[in-house]
């Protein structure tokens, strides 16, 4: 099948930096994305990997592996409103281009 | 505010009732996506749409429908409501046919008494 797994969940202290894993079973995709979402409210995307290597955007980084079937987003300077699930999400090849497939999602949590 | 409107906001209706949510997406965005989020299922693709054409479907139940009308504004219509279809509703809007970026709408919380 086509599935994106993450951890369910991770804790970490303000100032450190964590790392959430995102290890697919699809065949291939067409790049990988991260969103982020706080409670009840509306994923928020955050980046996007369309090649292997590393994208960074101020104090989040995001990285891909294809031949590791791997990537994951680290997030540094941590912040108490970084608190909040995060989803890896791709649109995988062999189906719809357009069907984006979300993760199984990682509830971080900053503590002080 | 990520530009997409969604309506209304909350949603308590019974077992076997129909309900129409309602999404404005991103001014000049063409395609809007609508997705499904419960506690047990994660986010789940339901349907897409780009300018007024249907694109892709995902786990969509046959009870459930959608349309894009002229003016781009979208409506995902539930009926036979169940228990289990108690979620939030989010819409999602792109500029492209196939975005990796999406603006998300702040969503429908729908509960099925």
């Amino acid at each position: 099948g086509q599935s994106l797994e993450q951890p369910s969940e991770v804790t970490a202290v303000e100032g450190a930096i964590v790392q959430i894993n995102c290890t697919y079973q699809t065949s291939g995709f067409y790049g990988l994305s991260w969103y982020q979402q706080h409670d009840g409210g509306a994923p928020t995307f955050l980046s996007y990997n369309a090649l292997d290597g590393l994208e960074e955007t101020g104090r989040f980084s995001s990285f891909l592996s294809r031949s590791d079937s791997y990537g994951y987003l680290l997030l540094q300077e941590l912040q108490m409103k970084d608190s909040a699930s995060y989803f890896c999400a791709a649109f995988p090849y062999g189906g719809a281009t357009n069907k984006l497939i979300f993760g199984t999602g990682t509830l971080l949590a900053v503590q002080p | 505010d990520s530009g997409v409107t969604q309506t209304p906001k909350h949603l308590i209706t019974a077992t076997g009732q129909r309900v129409t949510l309602r999404c404005s997406p991103r001014s000049g965005d063409l395609s809007v996506y609508w997705y499904q989020q419960s506690l047990d299922q994660g986010l789940q693709f339901l349907i897409q749409y780009y300018n007024g054409e249907e694109r892709a479907k995902g786990n969509i139940l046959e009870r459930f429908s959608a349309q894009q009308f002229p003016d781009l504004h979208s409506e995902l219509n539930l009926s036979s409501l169940e228990l289990g279809d108690s979620a939030l509703y989010f819409c999602a809007s792109s500029a492209g046919t196939a975005s990796h970026e999406q603006y998300f709408g702040p969503g429908t919380r729908l509960t099925v008494t």
